[in-house]
């Protein structure tokens, strides 16, 4: 199996809504990552996970939560949003870490109203 | 630091036509180079990687890349570009050290005409 799952596809949330993200591997990765996406621009890094260890935060507002309950899943526990947070969400993992190359997840398309 | 610089955020090509698509990258050690693909409304798929040896490297699709050390530059070129190639692509660099991230270039989106 190599493949990353997202979930949902499609969310649409309003400010003062708490939501998740889930993300799911079963190729044995140890790192995995969260991305956020604006249309035509590169995926901007939010969030790496190294064995099951938040190792990098790229200077994230609280209202992203990430969490990483075992080796396979990945969360983004999501609160009190902003409109501008409205992007693609991208979940990525690889083996160990940034080195090797990254196998991206579908995306979850997050509106914010 | 680490920066990569895709020149021409949007290329036409006609189908059949070669595809060149242009990557330069800054790195104060040894890069590993790499060319995502991104479908709309999809994630990003990996086409090529370079990490060391061969300094042309095929990948998915028919394309391939040479990384040149002299020039800072990691290419992606298709002979014969086909209506499915029609993406953005991204070439990203990072270096082998451990929690290094990956810095992603700006992205050029391939259009191809019939």
């Amino acid at each position: 199996d190599t493949e990353v799952t997202q979930t949902p596809k499609h969310l649409v949330m309003g400010m003062t809504n708490k939501k998740s993200l889930k993300c799911e591997q079963h190729m044995g990765h140890r790192a995995m990552y969260w991305y956020k996406q604006k249309a035509k621009k590169p995926p901007e890094l939010m969030f790496v996970y190294s064995y099951e260890k938040l190792s990098i935060n790229e200077s994230v507002p609280s209202r992203f939560s990430p969490e990483c309950p075992n080796s396979s899943l990945l969360n983004l526990h999501l609160h009190a949003l902003q409109p501008e947070d409205s992007a693609l969400y991208l979940c990525a993992s690889s083996h160990q870490t940034s080195y090797n190359e990254q196998f991206f997840g579908p995306g979850t398309r997050l509106t914010v109203l | 630091a680490q920066s990569v610089t895709q020149l021409g955020s949007h290329v036409s090509v006609s189908e059949g036509a070669l595809v060149l698509l242009r990557c330069n990258y800054s790195s104060s050690v040894p890069p590993y180079l790499f060319w995502y693909v991104q479908y709309p409304n999809q994630g990003l798929q990996l086409l090529l990687k370079y990490t060391t040896g061969a300094t042309l490297v095929k990948g998915i699709n028919g394309f391939e890349a040479e990384f040149k050390k002299s020039e800072t530059s990691f290419h992606l070129t298709k002979p014969s570009a086909h209506m499915s190639d029609a993406a953005e692509y991204f070439c990203a660099v990072t270096r082998k050290t451990s929690y290094d991230k990956v810095i992603f270039g700006p992205g050029t989106s391939l259009s191809v005409i019939p």
